[in-house]
This record gives C-alpha cells, sequence and structure tokens, in this order.
C-alpha cells in the first residue's frame, strides 16, 4: 500500500524565515514524488515534481530515497507562500495520485 | 481555454436524493480522474478515465457510485441515495497522458447532505 505523511498540520513562520514543510512516503517501488499547493479560494495547482528537480517560486525539494522523504524547502518564506501544500505521490503501477493530509502555512510579517 | 471546469460548484441535498456532478476538462486532456476531500484530509482517489474507458476504481467507490465519460470529454459523476457521510469536495482533475503527465484540477463541487 501507498502512503503519505505530513506531520505537521499548521506550521507558522515570520517573513523571511526559512520554512520546511515535511513528508514521508511509504511505497515498496520506485514512486513519483509531487508538492501541490493550494491558495485561498484558489484551485489545487502543482507547485513541483521530483524528477523534474526544479525550484519553483525560490521552492526546492529532494527526494532521499534512504529516509523515504520528500521535505519542501525555502530559505526565505514571503508572505505569499501562505496557502495550504500537500506531498502526493503516484506509485510505479499506475496514475493515482495518493496525498497527504496537507499542510497549512502561515507567513506572518 | 479557462481549465478544468465543474458544475455545480456547491449542492445542498437531502439524504436519500440522487445527485450528479460534471467536469469539463479542456480539450486535450485524455485522461479525468475523480478524487473526494473531506475536511482536514488531503485528496482521495475515486476514479479515472481514459477517453471513454474508465480504467480504474478505488474501493471507496461504493455501488451508489457511478461514473461515466461517455464521449471521452466531459465526466459525469452520480452518487445514488444519498448518506450524510458523503458530504465533501468532488475534484476532478485532467490530463494528458504521457511522460511528465500533470494532473489540472478544477475547483471542486462541494456537496452537503442534510
Amino acid at each position: 500500500a501507498q502512503r503519505v505523511t505530513q506531520p505537521e498540520k499548521l506550521l507558522s513562520v515570520f517573513k523571511g524565515a526559512p520554512v520546511e514543510l515535511k513528508c514521508n512516503y511509504s511505497y515498496s517501488g520506485s514512486p513519483e514524488l509531487f508538492w501541490y499547493v493550494q491558495y485561498s479560494r484558489q484551485r489545487l495547482q502543482l507547485l513541483l515534481r521530483h524528477i523534474s528537480r526544479e525550484s519553483i517560486k525560490g521552492f526546492t525539494a529532494d527526494l532521499n530515497k534512504g529516509e523515504t522523504s520528500f521535505h519542501l524547502k525555502k530559505p526565505f518564506a514571503q508572505e505569499e507562500d501562505s496557502a495550504m501544500y500537500y506531498c502526493a505521490l503516484i506509485g510505479t503501477s499506475g496514475s493515482r495520485l495518493t496525498f497527504g493530509e496537507g499542510t497549512q502555512l502561515t507567513v506572518n510579517p | 481555454d479557462t481549465g478544468v471546469s465543474q458544475n455545480p460548484r456547491h449542492k445542498i441535498t437531502k439524504r436519500g436524493q440522487n445527485v450528479t456532478f460534471r467536469c469539463d476538462p479542456i480539450s486535450e486532456h485524455n485522461r479525468l480522474y475523480w478524487y473526494r476531500q473531506t475536511l482536514g484530509q488531503g485528496p482521495e482517489f475515486l476514479t479515472y478515465f481514459q477517453n471513454e474507458a474508465q480504467l480504474e476504481k478505488s474501493r471507496l467507490l461504493s455501488d451508489r457510485f457511478s461514473a461515466e465519460r461517455p464521449k471521452g470529454s466531459f465526466s459525469t459523476l452520480e452518487i445514488q441515495r444519498t448518506e450524510q457521510g458523503d458530504s465533501a469536495m468532488y475534484l476532478c482533475a485532467g490530463s494528458i497522458w504521457g511522460q511528465l503527465e500533470t494532473q489540472y484540477f478544477g475547483p471542486g463541487t462541494r456537496l452537503l447532505v442534510l
């Protein structure tokens, strides 16, 4: 069975501080990992995926297969980063996304 | 094209009634997914289509739930004999199957069963 765990439901930081949103997964094969974001009153949208190894809006995430983690990081948080963040995976045998419970990030001025 | 749309955006119904939701992806989306999201949880997969073929159904999808994509374009999700536990946000996502497939989500339909 595949599972995604986001241990923090709520995370609050001050503007300019570093932020790390944790994500751990359980999957026996080699999954594809994603971070989705939902800003207030907007639809769920893809932030980044591990395969692309890109930085979006200053966010990066590294897949650590040994620790089965895919933490999302940003060195200097901005107020506009306040949103709900979901970690998700797709297993090798299908296309369904399995989501974590989400972390609500609040960046205070 | 403004992306994946869903109708209605909100639906209030009484227990035992049938409801139907519609999802319109963009024309290029040959795959279409349905997810359900309850309060405080991440979205949970229900089913997906490639063109008009329903390729996978979750065990969450009880016999009261049925989904169709008759012409490989829009899709409908019907819930028969609704129960209070069906209250949730129902999300649709479209994608173009292939490498680096990305699922683009609609705004969702929020269902409240009284």
